[in-house]
């Protein structure tokens, strides 16, 4: 099955620094990534996704890009805010087989924004 | 509520107990998953039902039992527990099983004793 790493398990930025959390994955057959985002005592929510067709998608101060060759996949945050501070899953799939749509979840990336 | 709710929130049971949790989804959505999620670890899918069809079952322990009545309910019937089963157990939908946005529920924390 599918396996995928996320690093780092932590993370500490400054209000207004960036901050990237990288994802690998291991089945190149995978091409759809979400992130999702869970704050404290909430459930997960959808922030971002791409597709294997794409290698960067952008939506204001979040952007994921993908590199299918190296099977990586990468969450940036620019110009962070302290309400961006929570655990941020990477997850991959694919759209056939007999796991379709299964979503494989990193291990998470607490993301602490200091002000 | 609208989206996914789930009942109870908290759960305290023993290992001779039997519960259930119960997911509703308000999103006329044909896909529900059940997750565990633990400190440290992945969210981890137990079952996915599509249109209230068991389509996945990954090596999960029988003493949790999925039942889907309908494509809008969908439940966790618990028996003889272990320590180690305490978790988070979140709920999730999506459109169709694919490339869909999955939304959560808020989850049942659930605590063996």
């Amino acid at each position: 099955g599918e396996n995928v790493e996320q690093h780092p398990s932590t993370l500490s930025v400054q209000e207004g620094d960036s901050a990237v959390i990288k994802c690998t994955y291991s089945d190149s057959a995978s091409n759809y990534f979400p992130w999702y985002k869970q704050e404290l005592g909430k459930r997960p929510q959808l922030i971002i996704d791409i597709r294997s067709n794409v290698g960067e998608k952008k939506d204001q101060r979040i952007a994921v890009t993908l590199n299918k060759t190296a099977k990586h996949f990468s969450l940036h945050i620019t110009e962070t805010q302290p309400e961006d501070s929570a655990v941020y899953f990477c997850a991959a799939s694919k759209n056939r087989g007999s796991t379709l749509g299964r979503l494989y979840f990193g291990r998470g990336t607490q993301l602490t924004v200091w002000p | 509520e609208t989206g996914v709710t789930q009942t109870p929130r908290h759960l305290v049971m023993g290992m001779t107990n039997k519960k259930s949790l119960k997911c509703e989804q308000h999103l006329g959505h044909n896909a529900m998953y059940w997750y565990k999620q633990s400190a440290k670890k992945p969210l981890e899918l137990m079952f996915v039902y599509s249109l209230e069809e068991r389509v996945e079952n990954n090596s999960v322990p029988s003493r949790f039992s999925p039942e889907c009545p309908n494509s809008s309910h969908l439940f966790l019937h618990l028996h003889t527990l272990q320590p180690e089963d305490s978790a988070l157990y979140l709920c999730a939908s999506s459109q169709d099983q694919g490339f869909y946005e999955q939304y959560f529920g808020p989850g049942t924390r659930l605590t063996v004793t």
